[in-house]
């Protein structure tokens, strides 16, 4: 079974600290992604990386990035965490070959984070 | 920009019976892929279905099926013999380029 793993179920911090989400999948996909999650908004694309090292602005960039140093890890970075990044934050990955757009993607548990 | 509708945002079915998501999306293209994914409480998101633009056969998978109509740019998401299991926020999803969810429909099984 493919396992995604986030680094903490809930997280708690204060405005202005800088925040480190992680994201493990144990199943050597090329795609990762991350998510937030926001009552009626459904799931927007914050970032996204189809290689090591490589990544991608998604809808809602602003605030946020991202780090990939491993092909199994992805990691989100909050530089300034703020009080509208309170939300819940998912990490997901997919294999790239075949046809890619095609492929599922599968994601981690989530992380709710309250910035207060 | 592509967007995806779901203009249901609480659905409710009794155990047994049939209920049907809708979910519509706007787009240009004429490659893409659609995705339903189920998120049950406290629980981690999985695929449910999913269905390719250039297949006009509507993908099907156990109880779960889907009227895709291309045209009306329509996708909507067929439950049989719903479950207790079933209860869960239900997202449809919009794959080209990017990926687009809509804002969920919750759905609850009444016993």
């Amino acid at each position: 079974d493919v396992k995604v793993t986030q680094s903490s179920r809930y997280l708690v911090k204060r405005t202005g600290e800088k925040v480190f989400l992680e994201c493990v999948q144990d199943m050597d996909h090329e795609n990762m992604f991350w998510y937030r999650q926001d009552p009626g908004l459904g799931l927007r694309l914050i970032y996204f990386s189809y290689d090591v090292k490589m990544k991608e602005k998604g809808d809602i960039p602003e605030g946020y990035s991202v780090s990939r140093e491993k092909k199994e890890r992805f990691s989100l970075i909050l530089e300034s965490a703020s009080t509208n990044q309170t939300s819940m934050y998912l990490c997901a990955s997919s294999f790239l070959g075949g046809l890619s757009f095609y492929n599922e993607q599968f994601f981690g548990p989530g992380t709710r984070l309250t910035v207060l | 920009a592509q967007t995806v509708t779901q203009s249901q945002p609480e659905m409710s079915v009794q155990e047994a019976e049939t209920v049907t998501l809708s979910c519509t999306y706007d787009t240009s293209e004429s490659d893409y892929y659609l995705f339903w994914y189920k998120q049950p409480p406290s629980r981690q998101m999985i695929l449910v279905i999913r269905q390719e633009a250039y297949k006009q056969q509507n993908a099907t998978e156990n109880r779960f099926s889907v009227n895709f109509q291309k045209a009306a740019k329509s996708f909507s998401l067929k439950i049989s013999d719903s479950q207790l299991g079933d209860a869960a926020m239900y997202f449809c999803a919009y794959r080209n380029n990017d990926m687009r969810f809509g804002a969920g429909t919750r759905l609850t099984v009444k016993p």
